[in-house]
């Protein structure tokens, strides 16, 4: 069974990076995409980018100056990092593998919280 | 503003069939498979529907989806009270190169 297992510090100040890591278990990391979503409290869902075990990256287009997603094949992880917060970025950041909006397996959840 | 265009809120009594609308454009829904997801409070989005109509393993047969042109739908039959939950539909957008979602409509079982 997939699992997916996700880490990072839930508290940033505004400028600060968001750091978030996500481990696959139980299946392959190759083969397959690996995508970050996000969801502000009390908002939708909104896609921020994926990766796949070969390094090729897509990346929604309103944060793509900002966000960096990569994967570790040799320990099936990828994060994600986004640069220069602010409030805005405040959500539950969610890692997911699939493609074109189908996502089978999800992590849990972390809430970032950006505050001075 | 999301790409996909759902109502905020639908609602149901118990054993009542209600519908969910997702309003797209050709370069998302007209072009690409829909998805649709539930999402229970403090929980993760779960995939109901896939490729327009199809149930994974383990989703009721009373979740069902179907597409025409730019715009999906899902439909709920049978309405339970666990039911109660945020609905989000998803396709891919060839225009913006990524994943779009809708706004998602909160489902309330009267």
């Amino acid at each position: 069974q997939v699992q997916l297992q996700q880490w990072g510090a839930g508290l940033l100040k505004p400028s600060e990076t968001l750091s978030l890591t996500c481990a696959v278990y139980g299946g392959s990391f190759t083969n397959y995409y690996w995508h970050w979503i996000r969801q502000p409290p009390g908002k939708g869902l909104e896609w921020i980018g994926e990766t796949n075990h070969g390094g090729s990256t897509k990346y929604n287009p309103s944060l793509k100056s900002r966000v960096t997603i990569s994967g570790d094949t040799s320990r099936n992880q990828f994060s994600l990092k986004v640069n220069s917060v602010t409030a805005a970025d405040t959500a539950v950041y969610y890692c997911a593998r699939g493609r074109y909006g189908d996502y089978p397996y999800w992590g849990q959840g972390t809430l970032v919280t950006v505050s001075s | 503003q999301s790409v996909l265009t759902q109502p905020p809120s639908a609602s149901g009594t118990p054993g009542q069939r209600v519908t969910i609308s997702c309003s797209g454009s050709s370069s998302n829904i007209g072009s690409n498979y829909v998805y649709w997801y539930q999402q229970l409070p403090g929980t993760a989005p779960k995939l109901l529907i896939y490729r327009n109509d199809q149930r994974p393993s383990g989703v009721p047969d009373r979740f069902s989806g179907s597409k025409s042109g730019t715009s999906a739908s899902l439909a709920i039959s049978g309405l339970r009270s666990e039911d109660e939950a945020d609905y989000y539909c998803a396709t891919w957008d060839d225009g913006l190169s990524g994943v779009v979602f809708g706004g998602g409509t909160k489902l309330t079982v009267l």
